[in-house]
């Protein structure tokens, strides 16, 4: 089973400002496996980014991808109050089961 | 657009079977990976297996020997059973679509909070 971490666990940051969360596999993933979700309270998760870099229909290209092997990143690269939420990757590897990291926390400062 | 909704008791007693279903609509349920996720209070996301229209599944080894995935091409609809449940199943069960040609789910119900308690 590929387990992922995430980091930091929280981050506080404010609206305007640059976000960089990290996902670390503890096997290589191939980047096509890959993804980044947005969740909010009382919503289903929202697809951001697939294929490591790739962003989903309507998504802001605020939002971009990016890494391999074992390190991918999801920047935010100017924050909107509507981005403060959990954000999970997921890694669709090989084999189930397609895991997903703990989730990193977006807080406002 | 697909949309997809769950559907099941919001209350399971401990050792007892949860049941839930999705029906799909503005799509067909024939085609596609079809997925079970699920998020406890206070923790995060779980993936918990998928169909494949072919009726082909893959469950997370932590729950296989406990789940169940089912298909109803007639209803357009799937299904999940997760037996023997314990208070560590209490948690929002969400069913999701696979991207059609990518990995990574972009299509999700709004989710059904099942708590497991007597």
């Amino acid at each position: 089973e590929i387990v992922l971490t995430q980091s930091p666990d929280t981050l506080s940051l404010s609206p305007g400002e640059r976000a960089t969360l990290s996902c670390r596999a503890s096997h290589s993933v191939r980047s096509t496996f890959l993804a980044w979700y947005q969740h909010k309270p009382g919503q289903p998760p929202r697809l951001l980014i697939y294929a490591t870099s790739t962003r989903a229909t309507g998504i802001p290209d605020r939002f971009s991808g990016s890494g391999s092997g074992t390190d991918f990143a999801l920047t935010i690269s100017r924050l909107e109050p509507e981005d403060f939420a959990v954000y999970y990757c997921q890694q669709y590897g090989a084999s189930p089961p397609y895991t997903f990291g703990p989730g990193t926390k977006l807080e406002i400062k | 657009q697909v949309q997809l909704q769950e559907s099941g008791p919001g209350l399971v007693r401990p050792s007892e079977t949860l049941s839930l279903t999705c029906t799909v609509s503005g799509g067909s349920v024939s085609s596609y990976f079809w997925s079970w996720i699920r998020l406890p209070p206070g923790k995060g996301l779980e993936w918990i297996g998928h169909i494949y229209y072919t009726g082909i599944t893959n469950n997370n080894p932590s729950l296989q020997s406990r789940v169940t995935l089912s298909l109803d091409t007639s209803k357009n609809q799937f299904s999940l059973k997760l037996t023997s449940v314990t208070a560590a199943d209490t948690a929002i069960y969400y069913c999701a679509r696979r991207g059609s040609a990518y990995y990574a789910l972009p299509s999700w119900g709004q989710g059904t909070l099942v708590t497991v308690s007597s």
